[in-house]
């Protein structure tokens, strides 16, 4: 199984400012004969429900604000959250969707503001 | 509109077997590339990914749960199943439905509200 390590596992930011999240995957999720890597970020807010934010790595879940953006390529991927507002406060997940399942997810990293 | 709703027993007993439903709204399990996927949620900890069906019935399961687990669907009634054996504490949980559109977006991108289970005698 691929095993997805988040880090840190929780972080602290003054609203307005940046947050970065972390996510690297034992093997490569990127999958050559169509250019996209298999990695998607998910937002959970108390006593909700998972959210799609973005998927491929990088493509941006409709309605989702442009401040959250993703990058990354075949093991290591970052989930950027710009201008940090009080709403974002969550636990956002990694989570790949690589060649057939078991497809994990990381372990959470839960982002608050200082 | 695209919903997915999970349903069964908030409480069972440990060895005894859980079954859960997701019936889902707004979109058909036999289009292709459509999968229904079940996940869970222990309180204040991680998400898991358990398993996950595909349109074509092909099925799939998290590799440490995979002989406890079974997955089925009955599209006649637009569910997806999910049976557990041998329950215990440690299972005690939030489990969650979401639905994934294989080369459309590969991400788990309409959930369901979650039902809660408690195991414990």
């Amino acid at each position: 199984d691929i095993v997805m390590t988040q880090s840190p596992d929780s972080l602290a930011v003054s609203l307005g400012e940046r947050a970065t999240i972390n996510c690297k995957s034992s093997q490569s999720v990127f999958f050559s004969s169509n250019n996209k890597n298999y990695l998607a970020w998910y937002q959970q807010r108390p006593g909700q429900p998972p959210k799609l934010l973005i998927y491929w790595a990088s493509t941006r879940e409709s309605g989702v604000p442009d401040r959250f953006s993703g990058s990354g390529s075949g093991t290591d991927f970052t989930l950027t959250i710009n201008s940090l507002q009080a709403e974002d406060v969550a636990v956002y997940y990694c989570h790949h969707s690589y060649s057939t399942p078991p497809y994990t997810f990381g372990q959470g990293t839960k982002l608050e503001i200082k | 509109q695209v919903t997915l709703r999970e349903s069964g027993p908030a409480l069972v007993k440990p060895t005894q077997t859980l079954t859960l439903t997701c019936t889902f709204s707004g979109f058909s399990i036999t289009t292709s590339g459509m999968s229904v996927g079940w996940i869970r949620q222990p309180p204040g900890k991680a998400l898991e990914w358990l398993a996950l069906i595909n349109w074509d019935d092909d099925k799939y399961y998290n590799t440490s749960l995979r002989t406890r687990l079974t997955i089925s669907k009955d599209t006649s009634k637009n569910q997806v199943l999910l049976t557990m054996t041998n329950m215990d504490p440690v299972d005690t949980a939030t489990y969650y439905c979401a639905r994934m559109i294989q080369g459309l977006k590969d991400g788990l991108d309409v959930w369901g509200q979650g039902t809660t289970v408690t195991v414990s005698s």
